[in-house]
């Protein structure tokens, strides 16, 4: 099945600063999405990318699905960005999402 | 348009007893998806219902079974709750049969004591 890796697994950042968090996967898929868990647990969608790029504000993402790679970009962060941020690719006839350990990012005021 | 809906919010069992979670997807959305996420990890998939039927399971003992409705809400029973079953179970729906973006309720939090 599908493997997945993110990095970094944490990331602490002062408010303003810009990152990038990065998603390896090891087979072709044709569904990937980035998620953002919030303390409470909920799962907020980011994007919905097999490939491409996409941009909401100030979050932008990159699927490279030849390369198996896709990138998520925070700018000015802000204290609420903090939490998990998840990458789950999916491919195959199961359908399923398989999900990274994800990376946990602080933004300090 | 109402989002994804789960219930209980939280729910306390001890070990050995049955828990019963729900989940009512998008309106219009038929796939309903089950994940269990233990404190601390990512998630793991549990098991897929589209139209009625189950589709796929992830790697989960028979304990873990479900069902999906008519109107496509769906339960997740857990018979014979040991320890290790406390976590996050969240549910997702899609609107396309097992493809397309999934979207999440906000979860049921199980504690087995």
């Amino acid at each position: 099945g599908i493997q997945v890796e993110q990095s970094p697994p944490d990331l602490i950042l002062q408010e303003g600063a810009n990152s990038t968090l990065r998603c390896n996967f090891s087979d072709s898929v044709n569904n990937l999405q980035w998620f953002h868990q919030n303390p409470w647990g909920q799962l907020i969608n980011l994007f919905y990318i097999p490939s491409g790029t996409k941009q909401n504000g100030r979050l932008s993402a990159t699927t490279v699905a030849t390369e198996r790679y896709s990138l998520l970009y925070i700018s000015s962060s802000q204290t609420t960005d903090s939490g998990v941020y998840f990458c789950a690719p999916g491919g195959g006839s199961n359908y399923q999402l398989i999900w990274g350990a994800g990376t946990k990012l602080i933004i300090k005021p | 348009e109402a989002g994804v809906t789960q219930s209980p919010t939280h729910l306390i069992k001890t070990r050995g007893q049955q828990a019963t979670l729900r989940c009512s997807p998008i309106s219009g959305h038929t796939s309903v998806y089950w994940y269990q996420q233990a404190l601390g990890l990512g998630l793991q998939f549990l098991l897929w219902y589209d139209e009625g039927e189950e589709r796929n399971r992830g790697n989960f003992p028979p304990r873990f079974s479900g069902r999906q409705f008519p109107n496509y809400s769906s339960e997740l029973n857990v018979n014979a709750l040991e320890l290790e079953d406390s976590a996050l179970y969240l549910c997702a729906s899609s609107q396309l049969a097992g493809a397309g973006e999934q979207y999440f309720g906000p979860g049921t939090r199980l504690t087995v004591t």
